[in-house]
């Protein structure tokens, strides 16, 4: 079957570094996307990865390892607004996509 | 811009009832998609539409029907509501089929079925 897995919470400092990882089975894949989704409101885009490699986007970087079925986001200089949930998304060779359950990110003060 | 606009927000319903979740866009997008997200657990396609007058199951459908008449309106329909449809439901659209671009969500309309 296919599977996204990720940390269900974690918890950073406001100022800090956070890592949050993804990993992936599916069957192909032709990308993976990182949404940010803000309690009771919509997810929304924050990156997107097909090729191996860090892509960076001001504090918030996205990395891909496709031979280790393997992303990270990570976030730097934390702000109180970056508590939200993260979901990882895979795409398939249907080009379907595949959700994980998302990480619950908590910032403390 | 208003984006992905879903009606209504919040509904109540009895087990056996019907109702219907009305989405609009006006991004002019090609695709549009039905999501439920569950404590836990992952969004779950229900059924997607890749042009007016057209749609496909997705992962989860049964119980659903859905209809896209305009480019701009997906329709999701419950015919007889059960529990197991308590969950908060996503519209999204995407000018393509998200090969490399987003999906634009709308802001959810959370379901509950006694």
């Amino acid at each position: 079957g296919q599977n996204i897995d990720q940390p269900t919470e974690m918890t950073a400092t406001e100022g800090a570094i956070v890592q949050i990882n993804c990993t992936y089975q599916t069957s192909g894949f032709n990308g993976l996307f990182w949404y940010q989704q803000h309690a009771g409101e919509a997810p929304t885009f924050l990156s997107y990865n097909v090729l191996d490699g860090l892509e960076e986007k001001g504090r918030f970087s996205s990395f891909l390892s496709r031979s280790k079925g393997y992303s990270y986001l990570l976030l730097k200089e934390l702000q109180m607004k970056d508590s939200a949930s993260y979901l990882c998304a895979v795409m398939d060779s249907n080009y379907q996509l595949i959700w994980g359950a998302g990480t619950k990110l908590i910032i403390k003060p | 811009n208003a984006g992905v606009t879903q009606t209504p927000k919040f509904r109540v319903l009895k087990t056996g009832q019907s109702m219907t979740l009305l989405c609009a866009q006006d991004m002019n997008h090609e695709y549009m998609y039905w999501y439920r997200q569950d404590p836990g657990m992952g969004l779950r396609l229900i059924h997607y539409s890749v042009g007016e007058g057209t749609t496909a199951k997705g992962e989860v459908p049964d119980g659903y029907n859905v209809s896209r008449l305009k480019k701009q309106n997906f329709l999701l329909g419950l015919e007889s509501a059960a529990p197991s449809q308590t969950s908060v439901y996503f519209c999204a659209s995407s000018y393509e089929r998200v090969h490399t671009g987003e999906l634009f969500f709308g802001e959810g309309s959370r379901l509950t079925v006694l």
